[in-house]
């Protein structure tokens, strides 16, 4: 069955305090992988497209990457403004189906 | 340049009762898709269209019906209200099936 899983559900960091979070895939025919970030009330807004194994992506305090089973938000001195909630959401195809599946996101709250 | 425009914010219905969630993008954007979103449950497939008079169904599609007469507007009918369909709905469109969503601000749906 074609899931997404993303981890931990919740993050409290301290402004500074770098760390990471999951999003892990079982899905067949990968077309690309999706990060975005909601705020509260808010519609999901687009961060990055991973569409293969080993390729990344920037943007400020932000990077994403990519591997054949799991892809990792690395967040960098993060800021009070990142506090968001991250989501993960997988495009794949078979047989001419496509699919896109989102993950639970992942809770992040940057504490001064 | 709006993006992804929704009405109404807010909404409360009768079970039993029907409505319309409107759903408009201004970016000429081919695709266009409905979601639904619940407390630990991410992000869920509503109908989808790939473009002016084509549409399919999602994950979820039971209880709603869409049309897509324009590329502009995706108009979301709830045919027949049911407290389980208490969510937030969000519309998204995308230049193509296999590109990043642009989301609108959604809707908030309570059905007593």
């Amino acid at each position: 069955e074609d899931q997404v899983t993303q981890s931990p559900e919740a993050l409290r960091l301290q402004e500074g305090e770098s760390s990471s979070l999951n999003c892990s895939y079982t899905v067949s025919g990968l077309r690309g992988l999706f990060w975005y970030r909601q705020d509260p009330g808010k519609g999901p807004e687009f961060l990055f497209t991973l569409y293969s194994a080993g390729e990344e992506k920037e943007k400020e305090r932000l990077k994403a990457t990519l591997t054949k089973k799991e892809s990792f938000l690395h967040i960098t001195a993060p800021k009070p403004e990142d506090s968001a909630t991250y989501l993960c959401a997988v495009q794949a195809s078979t047989s001419g189906t496509y699919k896109y599946i989102f993950g639970t996101g992942t809770r992040l709250k940057v504490l001064a | 340049n709006a993006g992804v425009t929704q009405t109404p914010k807010f909404q409360v219905l009768k079970t039993g009762q029907s409505m319309t969630l409107q759903c408009a993008q201004d970016m000429n954007h081919e695709y266009m898709s409905w979601y639904r979103q619940d407390p630990g449950m991410g992000l869920r497939l509503i109908h989808y269209s790939v473009g002016a008079g084509i549409t399919d169904q999602g994950e979820v599609p039971n209880g709603y019906n869409v049309s897509r007469s324009t590329t502009e507007d995706f108009p979301l009918r709830l045919l027949s209200a049911a407290p389980s369909q208490t969510s937030v709905y969000f519309c998204a469109s995308s230049r193509d099936r296999e590109y990043e969503q642009y989301f609108g601000p959604g809707t908030r749906l309570t059905v007593t």
